[in-house]
């Protein structure tokens, strides 16, 4: 079974904080996503890499960072957190292809709270 | 630009009724169509899609859903409800073009003994 984790469950920081979460996936998938999860507004792409060291911006980019040094690795960067970015944040992949067709694999999610 | 409906926030049925949750899309072409699972505590799992084909699709858990070309639609169904299945549920649509894919709001369905 493919699976995904992510770093932490829970997170708690300040505004103002550089904060890291990250995302391991342990059957060689090519593409890797981030994506926000808030109540009424779904899941939304914050950005996708389709092969180290790229990147791709998804709808709701502002305020966020990516980083893909490695295949399997996949970490999001909020360089100053703020109040808004108080939400779940879940991290995916999928084997390769495109984003339209791919069955995606979830990890458990991040909530972070940012006081 | 495309876009995904799901018009129920909350659906509660008993358990063993039948369960239909709505999905309505809106494309110019036929786009790649997904239902997805959130338990509560957990990440996403995908209970079926479609691409082409014969529009009524079987997925894992006893779950299906019909593509509706007239109506842009693709519901999810299942003909009896357990317990378990009281979950968070997504619809998503991918655009064969422009390589793009967006997920609905969401149906949580609560499951009643």
């Amino acid at each position: 079974d493919v699976k995904v984790t992510q770093s932490s469950r829970y997170l708690v920081k300040r505004t103002g904080e550089k904060v890291f979460l990250e995302c391991v996936q342990d059957m060689d998938h090519e593409n890797m996503f981030w994506y926000r999860q808030d109540p009424g507004l779904g899941l939304r792409l914050i950005y996708f890499s389709y092969d180290v060291k790229m990147k791709e911006k998804g709808d709701i980019p502002e305020g966020y960072s990516v980083s893909r040094e490695k295949k399997e690795r996949f970490s999001l960067i909020l360089e100053s957190a703020s109040t808004n970015q108080t939400s779940m944040y879940l991290c995916a992949s999928s084997l390769y292809g495109g984003l339209a067709y791919d069955e995606q694999f979830f990890g458990p999610g991040t909530r972070l709270t940012v006081l | 630009a495309q876009s995904v409906t799901q018009p129920d926030i909350h659906i509660t049925v008993s358990e063993g009724a039948s369960l239909e949750l709505r999905c309505n899309y809106s494309y110019g072409a036929t786009p790649y169509l997904f239902w997805y699972v959130q338990s509560p505590g957990q990440g996403l799992q995908l209970l079926l899609k479609y691409f082409s084909g014969d529009t009524l699709v079987q997925g894992i858990k006893g779950f299906e859903a019909e593509f509706k070309r007239s109506q842009s639609s693709f519901n999810l169904r299942k003909p009896s409800v357990h317990w378990s299945d009281a979950a968070e549920y997504f619809c998503a649509v991918g655009a064969p073009t422009g390589n793009q894919f967006y997920f609905g709001t969401g149906t949580s369905l609560t499951v009643i003994p």
